[in-house]
């Protein structure tokens, strides 16, 4: 098993939908996550952390659940610009400068 | 303006040669990493550095080496070893201090010919 996984995709969803992806880790003992968005040929920038409590930035909610292992991330109202790849993210030995395991990564395609 | 950089952002070589990736960062950062990603994958950890002149191997060490003798700069070095060199290599750091941002450099493009 990964020890972070992500559905790849691709999604493609029009513009206006909702779209939301899971992202699952195998270290029960991680303690924080994250989700970056990576455009074609650039390097990942920081969407949001993802708390226990989960947490909201505008359209995009974040989701922790600890029983099952996951997080997730939801898109209301996409937009063409939210086209991008999706990374999942886990500090899977729970300290500040710990080692952060990637998923594959989910592709988001938003058409007109 | 603060941030990280890579050089160079292109590089084709030959095989069997070893190679040098620069990554140099300006925030003052303790921690640093290299990552590699292939086509459609996601990032997987070469190596990582906690501090100065300390250095850990991450998933995928062999056939890679790095230093670490300031605090701002962590070159990679891709040797002959690396069985399948050609990718894009991305270098980041994060101050460790209640925050889990990685900031990136752009990256560099390894093509092995």
């Amino acid at each position: 098993r990964k020890e972070v996984e992500q559905d790849p995709g691709p999604f493609n969803v029009p513009e206006g939908a909702t779209v939301a992806f899971n992202c699952t880790y195998s270290n029960s003992a991680s303690q924080s996550f994250f989700w970056y968005r990576q455009d074609c040929r650039k390097e990942p920038k920081l969407l949001m952390s993802v708390y226990s409590s989960g947490n909201e930035d505008g359209r995009f909610t974040a989701q922790l659940n600890r029983a099952s292992q996951y997080i997730s991330l939801l898109i209301r109202d996409s937009k063409l610009s939210d086209s991008a790849t999706y990374l999942c993210v886990v500090n899977m030995y729970g300290t500040s400068y710990g080692k952060l395991t990637f998923g594959q990564g989910t592709i988001l395609t938003v058409h007109p | 303006d603060g941030g990280i950089t890579q050089s160079p952002k292109y590089l084709f070589r030959k095989e069997g040669q070893n190679v040098t990736l620069s990554c140099e960062q300006n925030l003052n950062h303790d921690a640093m990493y290299w990552y590699r990603q292939d086509p459609g994958q996601g990032l997987r950890l070469i190596y990582y550095s906690q501090i100065v002149n300390d250095f850990q191997k991450g998933d995928i060490a062999e056939g890679y080496s790095v230093s670490r003798e300031k605090k701002e700069s962590f070159p990679l070095t891709v040797t002959s070893a690396q069985k399948n060199p050609t990718a894009f290599y991305l270098c980041a750091s994060k101050d460790g201090v209640n925050t889990g941002e990685l900031f990136f450099g752009e990256g560099s493009r390894l093509t092995v010919l």
